[in-house]
């Protein structure tokens, strides 16, 4: 159980575009997901916190026109970059906390490669 | 701010040895997770320990979380090649934000 899917699992796009990524809670609903940033042989930096039927809540320092993040149901996020340039290029993942996974645990997706070129 | 400090960061050993890998923090947490994470994959949840003092055991692993809740180590016994890959504690919040160590990236040598 307890199981994050994300799509896609790499994208390339040119930069000006805008990518979607997909977050999905396979197994359990979702009360709130995470997403997060990971550069090369870095830990985990948390850009926002989404609720479920509500606006997401951003880190300091993370733009969120840039990066906009809907979170529509109880088992679907979605993260939207938006004109993607160079330095936008990094690894997107997203986790779920909710039912049953508890209280404390979230489960994280297996991640997006975004490259920006 | 770093609240919640990992170590060592970067950790080369031959197989069978033994290692401890630690985070500390000067805040309090509800509950630490500890996580593994190959390259290219989102990190797995290994453990979640929660009550201070606990002490949970995952085969050759071994996690503790300090009496204060502010401190947690993971000690791995007899390190297997499969033991490679980056672990990361993380101390979870009330609001549910989970604050993330550096992370240790481990190599186990055959």
């Amino acid at each position: 159980g307890a199981v994050v899917s994300q799509h896609p699992s790499w994208v390339i796009c040119k930069s000006g575009t805008s990518v979607k990524i997909e977050c999905r809670s396979l197994d359990f609903q979702a009360t709130t997901m995470f997403w997060y940033r990971q550069f090369p042989k870095q830990s985990l930096m948390l850009m926002a916190t989404s609720n479920e039927g509500s606006k997401a809540t951003y880190e300091q320092g993370v733009e969120k026109d840039k990066f906009l993040i809907n979170h529509a149901s109880l088992t679907l996020s979605t993260l939207t970059v938006t004109s993607a340039h160079p330095e936008d290029s990094s690894f997107y993942i997203c986790s779920a906390r909710g039912a049953p996974a508890g209280d404390y645990e979230q489960y994280f997706g297996p991640g997006t490669r975004l490259t920006v070129t | 701010t770093q609240l919640l400090e990992q170590s060592p960061q970067f950790l080369s050993i031959q197989e069978g040895e033994n290692l401890t890998v630690y985070c500390n923090s000067s805040s309090v947490f509800s509950s630490l997770q500890w996580y593994r994470q190959e390259p290219g994959e989102g990190p797995v949840l290994l453990v979640t320990v929660v009550t201070g003092g606990e002490v949970k055991k995952l085969k050759r692993l071994t996690f503790q979380f300090g009496d204060a809740r502010k401190d947690s180590s993971l000690h791995i016994t007899a390190a297997q090649p499969g033991d490679t890959g980056l672990y990361l504690c993380a101390g979870a919040r009330h609001t549910g934000k989970l604050i993330f160590g550096q992370g240790t990236t481990l190599q186990v040598k055959p």
